[in-house]
């Protein structure tokens, strides 16, 4: 059974680099029929996708963070990292990391998540 | 960016009725839409994808239907585990979005 599980600090202080990790369990990373990605979910809010990789380390961001994030692939530790420059208290977020499921190469869905990690954007 | 909007935002039934969720879409994402299912601490859970394939462990009381611009959730028969938040989701473009949620409660 795949598994994701996303660490790093769970405080951030402003204008500071937010420094995420997932591990992925169960299941290789090599793999091209899928990409990582990178989802976010402020407390009492909605969910934000932020971005992804692929087995290549070719990346997708969301336009509206684009400028600050940046998704890398360790396919030798199967695991895959996010970091967000300059952050200011709106990135306080529960954090999850996902699978994604592609046709054709196309990113879909995401089938398996992380248990997400939330952080924490203050002084 | 194409934007999902969900309707109603809460909807309050009792366990054995049907539920239907709508979401509708800004513009056109083919069949290119999937449905989750969240539970407070928990992540999402995929329920419905392409519209309306099921995921895989998902119980038949799950339906979705629709193309195009609208789509919609159905439950068939609440059971208490089904109360939730409900999220749809498009992948039709390359920057993929998501609805604000639909809050299903007793």
């Amino acid at each position: 059974q795949l598994q994701l599980q996303e660490s790093g600090p769970g405080l951030v202080k402003p204008s500071q680099t937010l420094s995420l990790t997932c591990g992925v369990s169960g299941g290789s990373m090599s793999s091209g029929a899928y990409f990582w990605s990178w989802i976010r979910q402020p407390p009492g809010k909605g969910l934000e996708w932020i971005g992804y990789t692929d087995h290549s380390g070719s990346t997708y961001y969301n336009p509206s963070i684009k400028s600050r994030v940046t998704i890398s692939v360790a396919r030798s530790k199967n695991q895959f990292s996010l970091k967000l420059t300059s952050v200011t208290a709106a990135d306080t977020a529960v954090y999850y990391c996902a699978r994604t499921f592609t046709t054709f190469g196309v990113a879909t869905y995401f089938d398996y998540w992380g248990r997400g990690t939330l952080v924490t954007v203050s002084s | 960016e194409i934007v999902l909007t969900q309707s109603p935002g809460t909807l309050s039934l009792s366990p054995g009725e049907r539920a239907t969720l709508s979401c509708r879409a800004s513009q056109s994402v083919s069949s290119n839409l999937a449905w989750y299912q969240q539970k407070p601490g928990q992540a999402p859970r995929l329920l419905i994808y392409d519209a309306s394939s099921r995921a895989s462990g998902i119980p038949d009381r799950y339906s979705g239907s629709g193309s195009g611009t609208d789509f919609t959730l159905t439950i068939s028969r609440l059971e208490p585990e089904d109360f939730a938040v409900y999220y749809c989701h498009q992948y039709g473009t390359s920057s993929c979005s998501f609805g604000q949620g639909t809050k299903l409660e007793i």
